[in-house]
């Protein structure tokens, strides 16, 4: 079946650093792709997505390729701050509108 | 618009008691999920509703869980007859189809403790 792996945690980064957390996923058809985030004490919030192979999705500062010859759908960010610590979960969209999401991936950044 | 709701917030019941959370998505969003997530694990899916047809229903779902989604507005997810097991986070999401696109926007959460 479809699903979701994603880089395991905690990360720990100190501000302005480059960030990566790996996604790849398992899906038959053309999955769309996202990325969410859950700030300490908030509900999950969209960050970015990705409808079809080679779309870059993008927010905050933050992006996110759609590769379908690697099966991947790595978040990246130049230069983290504090204020982006949250945990955060890649998902995909299957053809019939179900969500699989990954195991999330905690990020603190450290001043 | 003040974004999807659940309620309650959290839920404490004994085991083999009945709980029913509901949840009212964001208005004119036709589309409606329902999710459980326990610690240290990403959202599984549990159902969606387009309107009032419940279209999709995870092999995760036990027959004691029921969803309903009566006029296509608000939606209830009852629990019958609860197990320690169920304890976990419930969240509900809501979206409106668009071509090509189907954010979703998540409820806060009802937390439930089975004892």
């Amino acid at each position: 079946g479809d699903s979701v792996t994603q880089m395991e945690g905690p990360v720990t980064l100190s501000e302005e650093a480059f960030l990566t957390i790996n996604c790849t996923y398992t899906a038959t058809g053309y999955p769309s792709l996202f990325w969410y985030v859950q700030y300490p004490g908030e509900g999950l919030q969209l960050l970015l997505k990705a409808t079809k192979a080679d779309d870059k999705g993008s927010n905050k500062g933050f992006e996110a390729t759609y590769r379908k010859e690697t099966t991947s759908f790595h978040l990246e960010k130049g230069s983290v701050q504090v204020s982006d610590s949250a945990v955060y979960f890649c998902a995909l969209r299957d053809t019939g509108n179900q969500f699989y999401f990954g195991t999330g991936t905690s990020l603190t950044v450290i001043p | 618009d003040t974004g999807v709701s659940q309620n309650p917030r959290h839920k404490i019941t004994k085991r083999g008691q009945n709980v029913t959370f509901r949840c009212d998505p964001i208005s004119e969003h036709n589309r409606l999920y329902w999710y459980r997530q326990t610690l240290g694990q990403g959202p599984e899916f549990l159902t969606y509703f387009q309107n009032e047809a419940q279209l999709e229903k995870s092999r995760l779902l036990s027959d004691r869980f029921s969803a309903e989604r009566p006029k296509g507005s608000f939606s209830t997810l009852e629990i019958q007859r609860t197990e320690q097991g169920d304890s976990a986070m419930y969240l509900c999401a809501s979206s409106i189809r668009l071509a090509a696109s189907d954010t979703q926007y998540f409820g806060p959460g009802t937390r439930l403790t089975v004892l």
